[in-house]
């Protein structure tokens, strides 16, 4: 049971350059989340999914597209990377139960725009 | 609008010391709450949760918080730190049938040998 993993860990694009990252999860949970962490600024919800084929914009969704064509698989699109979306970024999984559940979190992939 | 504020940003204490993470919050009703820790270059991992009935709730790693409805508090505590308790913790609400979550800005914590 790998839990929330996340490809790739690491990259480095230039400004203009696109690419996707991709969340998966083993745990067969309903919810799946997208954030982005910033010094100083805590987590912030970019976008999230509740349930395969659903998506809706969170706090900060400007410049990123997700999709969620399988269960598992959560992708987070950035079409044209900005300087600004250098961050840290993490994928975050829950059950259905809007009550309590707790979030399981993905270990982060760093993206550099330069 | 709901929110979560962590008014200390770094604390330091020495190993063996007691530990209290202060967190504050904004919302309507009584929230679900929870605790998490980041260890450097990791993700983020569930200290522990309250959603209703006792307000001292215990967690993992030897932690505990305690939920003041009055002062909008949900305070971490811990009697003695160890040293691998150093990393960043943060506090966060969801609202009941509310999917996402908000996060303060997190407490750095460094401990002294």
């Amino acid at each position: 049971n790998a839990g929330v993993t996340q490809t790739p860990k690491f990259r480095v694009l230039k400004t203009g350059q696109s690419m996707t990252l991709l969340c998966a999860q083993d745990m067969n949970h309903e919810y799946m989340y997208w954030y982005r962490q910033d010094p100083g600024m805590g987590l912030r919800l970019i976008h999230y999914s509740v349930g395969e084929g659903t998506t809706a914009k969170g706090e900060v969704p400007d410049g990123y597209n997700v999709s969620r064509l399988k269960k598992q698989n959560f992708l987070l699109g950035l079409e044209s990377a900005a300087p600004s979306q250098t961050s840290v970024y993490f994928c975050a999984s829950s059950t259905a139960n809007r009550g309590p559940s707790e979030q399981y979190f993905g270990p982060g992939t760093r993206l550099t725009v330069t | 609008a709901q929110s979560v504020t962590q008014p200390d940003i770094h604390i330091t204490v020495s190993e063996g010391a007691s530990l209290e993470l202060r967190c504050n919050y904004s919302y309507g009703a009584t929230p679900y709450l929870f605790w998490y820790v980041q260890s450097p270059g990791q993700g983020l991992q569930l200290l522990l949760k309250y959603f209703s009935g006792d307000t001292l709730v215990q967690g993992i790693k030897g932690f505990e918080a305690e939920f003041k409805r009055s002062q909008s508090s949900f305070n971490l505590r811990k009697p003695s730190v160890h040293w691998s308790d150093a990393a960043e913790y943060f506090c966060s609400l969801r609202g009941a049938g509310s999917y996402q979550l908000t996060f303060g800005k997190g407490t750095k914590l460094s401990v002294i040998p």
